[in-house]
């Protein structure tokens, strides 16, 4: 089993909607969790973290973490196609982080 | 402000060529990591530093060396290279601990024929 596992996609929005994108975790003694957004041939940009249950709201972005299931997920409201790229749920382990393989998100204009 | 550099952007080697990937910081991180991205596979950790004057292994350590020049740098070493270290291979480095998050360098592009 995959220390973190995301469904790959390609998950498409039309503009103007909510984009929800979904990250469980194998590790209960995991204590952050972080979401990078990776632009084709860029590299991967950190744009939330959330180590509490409940919800963090940053922006257009809102994290939501739920320890007892072991599930970590990003809303991204009023999408924009500037938002289509790879997001990469990233969730640590004792001396590192563990890297999900990515949802890739494409928002239709 | 650099961030987190990387050198160079883009490589060619032929089968059994050696070279080092060169990275810096200049946030004052105490560690650093070297991970390659595969199609598929997601970001797989090569080695790590924590601190300066320690390396460990990660996941995908083998044919790999690395160095930790100083608190800024962490070279990543190929003694000899084979098909299958193709790959993007991404420089990062981060405050102590796990509550922040990683900064990522440009990457490098290494394609071995």
């Amino acid at each position: 089993q995959k220390e973190v596992e995301q469904n790959s996609g390609p998950l498409s929005v039309p503009e103007g909607a909510i984009a929800s994108l979904n990250c469980t975790y194998s590790d209960r003694g995991s204590q952050s969790f972080f979401w990078y957004r990776q632009y084709s041939g860029k590299s991967p940009e950190l744009i939330m973290s959330i180590y509490s249950n409940g919800d963090k709201e940053d922006g257009r972005f809102t994290a939501q973490l739920n320890k007892a299931s072991q599930y970590v997920s990003l809303l991204i409201r009023d999408s924009q196609p500037s938002d289509s790229a790879t997001y990469l749920c990233a969730v640590t382990g004792s001396n590192q982080f563990y890297f999900g393989t990515g949802t890739s998100l494409t928002v239709i204009p | 402000n650099a961030g987190v550099t990387q050198t160079p952007k883009f490589q060619v080697l032929k089968t059994g060529q050696s070279m080092t990937l060169q990275c810096a910081q200049d946030m004052n991180h105490n560690s650093m990591y070297w991970y390659r991205q595969d199609p598929g596979m997601g970001l797989r950790l090569i080695y790590y530093s924590a601190s300066e004057g320690t390396t460990d292994k990660g996941e995908v350590p083998n044919g790999y060396n690395v160095s930790r020049l100083n608190k800024r740098e962490f070279s990543l070493r190929l003694e000899s290279a084979a098909p299958s270290q193709t790959s993007v291979y991404f420089c990062a480095s981060s405050e102590s601990g796990n509550l922040a998050g990683y900064t990522f360098g440009s990457g490098t592009r290494l394609t071995v024929v």
